[in-house]
């Protein structure tokens, strides 16, 4: 079975704090994302890598970086942590082997971050 | 990708069928229509993925009608477990398999 681990899965940090949130993988996919979920808006993408080092933003970037330095981990990294950014993180990941079509993404358990 | 869209909610009783439809009038040619099943306190979990006609594994059936404007799920025999919310998404494989999530049916299984 694919397993999606995430480093924590409920944090609490204060606003201007520095956050990382990691994600690892043990199926050896190539694309890996981050989204974060908020009642009445569903999972919206915030970052998503295809390769090691390689990264490509989503909907909604601004206000976070990612670092991709192993194929197996994807780390979420909020700069300055605001209170805006109180949600619901969850990391996925995907096998490109699988063929054209092929949607299917393996998620975490999610972290769930308040920032005071 | 596609915009879709589906019922806020459902609402069912142990044992019957549940069929959630979702619409995507502006599927293009090459979108699939994919979709997923969220727990609270969990990630989404993909159920069932197809193009056209119909598409069935152990947890569900989908339908697609020949002009693929709309889609749906179908549940067979619902049990508490299969309270949840079901989300339904038409896209493009695009090497990268992004995804663009809407806000999903919430199904409440009662006994």
């Amino acid at each position: 079975d694919v397993k999606v681990t995430q480093s924590s899965r409920y944090l609490v940090k204060r606003t201007g704090e520095k956050v990382f949130l990691e994600c690892v993988q043990d199926m050896d996919h190539e694309n890996m994302f981050w989204y974060r979920q908020d009642p009445g808006l569903g999972l919206r993408l915030i970052y998503f890598s295809y390769d090691v080092k390689m990264k490509e933003k989503g909907d909604i970037p601004e206000g976070y970086s990612v670092s991709r330095e192993k194929k197996e981990r994807f780390s979420l990294i909020l700069e300055s942590a605001s209170t805006n950014q109180t949600s619901m993180y969850l990391c996925a990941s995907s096998s490109t082997a699988l063929g054209a079509g092929t949607y299917e993404q393996y998620f975490g358990p999610g972290t769930r971050l308040t920032v005071t | 990708l596609a915009k879709t869209t589906q019922p806020i909610s459902m609402d069912s009783y142990e044992g019957q069928e549940v069929n959630i439809t979702c619409s995507h009038n502006n599927i293009a040619t090459n979108d699939y229509i994919t979709w997923y099943q969220q727990f609270p306190s969990q990630g989404p979990r993909f159920i069932i993925q197809g193009y056209k006609t119909k598409v069935t594994n152990e947890v569900a059936s989908l339908f697609i009608p020949a002009d693929r404007k709309s889609s749906t799920l179908s549940l067979p025999r619902v049990s508490l477990s299969d309270t949840a919310v079901y989300y339904c998404l038409a896209g493009e494989d695009t090497g990268f398999q992004k995804l663009v999530f809407g806000t999903g049916t919430r199904l409440l299984v009662s006994p």
